[in-house]
């Protein structure tokens, strides 16, 4: 079955770098696009970044553009966030989440991993 | 970017009860929408996808109508396993915007 699990998080000082993880199993991880999402304690969801399953397309949100960067090695079945410049309002639980082939539904979720800016 | 608005924030419902959730548009998305569920600590699942079909192994009191601007979340009768948070999220732009969800608890 799909299977996503992110690492990478954890506790990163303001203006520090973190890059997460997420590997995909259960699935042809190189047709698939690919999201990360992300969750603010105790608040809603929100869109980071989108990946097109060969890597040339990315999107981002406003809020992260210039400054998270989405990217994928399909050899290694792995998505990855680099975030750089980070700021207290980037704490948040990350989730990748897969794009479903036909139709560009988002269908499939890891578990997420926490990370936490602070001093 | 595309506004996503849910509407109500929070519902206090009772088991069996008929349950709408609304979702808007700040321009038409066609029928790029899809319905999501989350509970407490856990990775949101998929419901409803393209505004009206139902997702392979969710029950059948769930239902998704709606395109263009506005949307709706139907469970026709709720169950315990119900009670959650439900996000609308368009998949009409490359940016998918969530809508701000909705609260579902015990009355």
């Amino acid at each position: 079955q799909v299977q996503l699990v992110e690492s990478g998080g954890g506790v990163v000082q303001p203006g520090r770098s973190l890059r997460l993880s997420c590997a995909a199993s259960g699935f042809t991880f190189s047709s698939y696009a690919m999201h990360w999402v992300r969750q603010a304690p105790g608040k809603g969801l929100e869109w980071v970044a989108f990946i097109s399953y060969d890597g040339d397309k990315k999107y981002y949100a406003d809020s992260v553009k210039g400054r998270l960067t989405i990217s994928r090695d399909n050899s290694k079945n792995t998505l990855y966030l680099q975030m750089n410049s980070l700021r207290a309002e980037d704490t948040a639980v990350y989730y990748c989440a897969r794009e479903r082939i036909v139709g560009a539904t988002v269908d499939s979720w890891g578990q997420g991993t926490l990370v936490t800016v602070s001093s | 970017d595309i506004q996503m608005t849910q509407s109500p924030s929070t519902l206090s419902a009772s088991v069996g009860d008929r349950v709408t959730i609304t979702c808007r548009a700040s321009q038409s998305i066609s029928s790029w929408l899809a319905w999501y569920q989350q509970k407490s600590g856990k990775a949101p699942k998929l419901l409803i996808y393209k505004a009206s079909n139902l997702e392979s192994g969710v029950p059948s009191r769930f239902s998704g109508s709606g395109s263009g601007t506005e949307f709706t979340l139907t469970i026709s009768s709720l169950q315990p396993d119900d009670f959650a948070t439900y996000y609308c999220q368009q998949y009409s732009s490359y940016s998918r915007t969530f809508g701000q969800g909705t609260k579902v608890d015990i009355k």
